[in-house]
């Protein structure tokens, strides 16, 4: 069965210093990745999403980036932290099928900046 | 999470119906989802409709669709303390990308 896990669960982290999150899918091949932010009290907002390795997609322009290094492995940076940063972000995966395309979601980190 | 609409919240006493509405704006949609967030966790997908579908139904959920309303509704049978979350609408556009977008969130409390 498919897995997927994200890390750390939570951090609190300082503006201004840089940001790994780390999102890791098990038990399936070339899926469709997913990086979304959840403000408190907010819907989800889809920052990134990447359909293979090396490629990603731009939703919002904002503070952050991500990295496809590898095929199940997605990665959210940023080298200054803001505190608009903070909130609760949210990997997901998909497996490509066209119009009947799921999204699975991980567990989530919670980032607050101060 | 503008292009579609949740109430923010929903009171239902346990053992009761809670009926969580959503209105959507992309007459194109495809497939509507219902995803339910528990505190502090990831989202998990409760169901979905595709869009040529008007009902249905999956043990104590049921999924009602209409088009040409563009209202989707999703009905929780016998309420538990286990179903206080916040539940997630969210349409999957068709063409392109198929971008899925989602709404704010019905955070629903059940009452002992």
């Amino acid at each position: 069965s498919q897995t997927i896990h994200q890390w750390p669960a939570t951090l609190v982290q300082p503006v201004g210093s840089p940001l790994s999150l780390e999102c890791t899918v098990e038990g399936t091949s070339n899926p469709n990745l997913y990086w979304y932010r959840q403000a408190a009290g907010r819907g989800l907002q889809l920052l990134f999403y990447s359909v293979g390795i090396g490629q990603i997609s731009s939703e919002v322009p904002q503070n952050l980036s991500a990295s496809r290094p590898q095929d199940r492995q997605f990665i959210l940076s940023s080298k200054k932290l803001l505190l608009s940063d903070s909130g609760f972000y949210l990997c997901a995966w998909s497996v490509p099928s066209g119009q009947k395309e799921t999204q699975y979601f991980g567990p989530g980190t919670r980032l607050l900046v101060l | 999470g503008e292009d579609v609409e949740q109430s923010l919240f929903l009171s239902v006493r346990e053992g009761d119906s809670s009926v969580i509405n959503c209105t959507y704006t992309d007459s194109s949609s495809t497939y509507l989802y219902w995803y339910k967030q528990e505190p502090g966790a990831g989202l998990q997908l409760l169901t979905y409709i595709f869009s040529n579908m008007d009902m249905k139904q999956d043990q104590r959920l049921t999924v009602l669709l209409n088009k040409k309303d563009k209202h989707l509704s999703l009905r929780i049978a016998d309420t538990q303390t286990g179903d206080s979350a916040i539940y997630f609408c969210a349409e999957r556009k068709s063409g392109g990308y198929q971008k899925v977008t989602f709404g704010t969130g019905t955070k629903l409390q059940v009452i002992p």
